[in-house]
């Protein structure tokens, strides 16, 4: 398979604990990014990467988000100390970035977060 | 404020019919706008994308068509089938920014 991928896709975690959610971009896709998902909304934007680069955060992006492309591959996202409110699912997403466009963002499955 | 507004909420057809799900977006400066189909519990999936000086695109049963000057869509979805329940989320991008605005999505669900 060679799409985007999640992992884990689901956690569960206590109210205070840390999490970390892996992404694994489709190969050779400078752009990735993270949304975040509640039960009937559609996806937030969080951040995106061009390549290593940490572009741009959202306002939602509190300071207990952290978000890293080390090697300009797979991502990771972490949140600290986390919240009820922290519970959604994380979606993570990556595209060529060609110049011009428009380009097509392939997401993955999702990382489904409860906080309890 | 960029917003992305979609209705209906909620759609219930049979199988075999024909539905329209509509979209209307603040989004300035506008560059392109998706259609976008979500399987419960998994990412979205990209059905269409248009630009500024496209009024129609198709994908099989699926045609969304964009009027620009109302700053509206529609997605038509011809002969439903089951695997057609779904939520579709409609996505717009603004000009020289990556991040994608997305409406809350209309779920559609086909009963046999």
């Amino acid at each position: 398979d060679t799409g985007v991928s999640q992992n884990p896709r689901h956690k569960i975690t206590k109210r205070g604990q840390n999490v970390t959610f892996r992404c694994d971009p489709i190969s050779e896709h400078n752009r990735l990014y993270w949304y975040r998902q509640t039960l009937g909304q559609g996806p937030e934007f969080l951040t995106y990467f061009q390549n290593e680069a940490q572009l741009e955060k959202s306002r939602l992006l509190s300071d207990r988000f952290s978000a890293e492309r080390p090697k300009g591959s797979f991502s990771t996202l972490e949140i600290q100390r986390t919240e009820q409110g922290d519970s959604a699912m994380y979606l993570c997403a990556s595209s060529p970035g060609l110049a011009g466009g428009p380009y097509e963002q392939y997401f993955g499955p999702g990382t489904r977060l409860t906080v309890t | 404020k960029n917003q992305v507004e979609q209705s209906p909420q909620s759609l219930i057809i049979l199988e075999g019919k024909n539905c329209t799900l509509q979209c209307n977006y603040t989004v300035s400066p506008f560059s392109n706008l998706r259609w976008y189909k979500q399987d419960t519990g998994r990412g979205p999936v990209s059905l269409t994308i248009m630009t500024f000086s496209e009024n129609t695109k198709s994908n099989g049963r699926y045609t969304a068509t964009l009027d620009a000057d109302t700053k509206q869509s529609s997605l038509h979805i011809t002969a439903s089938q089951l695997s057609d329940s779904a939520s579709y989320i409609c996505v717009v991008t603004i000009q020289g920014a990556q991040k994608l605005v997305f409406g809350q999505g209309t779920r559609l669900t086909i009963n046999p």
